[in-house]
């Protein structure tokens, strides 16, 4: 069965840096692509971006560039989120899910995520 | 970036109740659109896509309808593990962008 695995809840303090992991198995890891979403203590599901997992290329939604890169590791079929210079506003539990990727319309990018992983808290706190 | 506007924010209801949520985006995304539901410390859990297209395993009683810019999620007949916060989402174009979300909560 599908199944993504992310790393445990991280304490930091502002300024450090977070490395958040995301295993996927029961399903060729290639074959979709794997998206961050970010929800902040109490509030909504904000997109962060995608990995194409085929190549390696990401793309960032407005906000999450600079600070936020992500990276795989295919042999482990391993997606990895990282924040650097974290801000007490990063507080929040980050979410990995897989989308079959699909072009249309001018459009290529994922579609809906059909797969979650289990979340992970970090917290930003002195 | 493409708004989603859910509405009613929360509201309250009894099991058994025939309950309709609506989302609205602020231009026209053709049906490509999901639904998902959350429940508290959980991820999210995706429900309908195309905007009416039922993922394997979710129940029947959870109906999805819409295209454009209107789109409807219905719970024909509320089970207690139905409470719970629903989010819809657009995937016509970039960034993929969240509603504010909908409690279902027990009256």
């Amino acid at each position: 069965q599908v199944q993504l695995v992310q790393s445990g809840s991280e304490l930091k303090k502002p300024g450090a840096s977070v490395k958040v992991s995301c295993k996927a198995s029961g399903y060729t890891f290639t074959s979709y692509a794997m998206n961050w979403v970010r929800q902040a203590p109490g509030q909504g599901l904000e997109w962060m971006g995608w990995i194409n997992t085929n190549t390696g290329n990401p793309t960032y939604a407005q906000g999450f560039t600079g600070r936020f890169v992500f990276s795989l590791d295919t042999s482990v079929s391993t997606a990895y989120l990282q924040i650097s210079s974290l801000k007490a506003e990063d507080t929040a539990v980050y979410y990995c899910a897989r989308a079959l990727v699909v072009g249309r319309h001018g459009d290529y990018g994922p579609v809906y995520f059909d797969y979650w992983g289990q979340g992970t808290l970090v917290t930003v706190s002195s | 970036a493409i708004r989603m506007t859910q509405s009613p924010s929360s509201f309250s209801a009894s099991t058994g109740d025939r309950v309709t949520i609506t989302c609205r985006a602020s231009q026209g995304i053709s049906s490509y659109l999901a639904w998902y539901q959350q429940k508290p410390g959980k991820a999210p859990k995706l429900l309908i896509y195309a905007a009416s297209t039922l993922q394997s395993g979710v129940p029947s009683r959870f109906s999805g309808s819409g295209s454009g810019t209107d789109f409807t999620l219905t719970i024909s007949c509320l089970q207690s593990e139905d409470f719970a916060t629903y989010y819809c989402q657009q995937y016509y174009s970039y960034p993929r962008t969240f509603g504010g979300g909908t409690k279902v909560e027990i009256k």
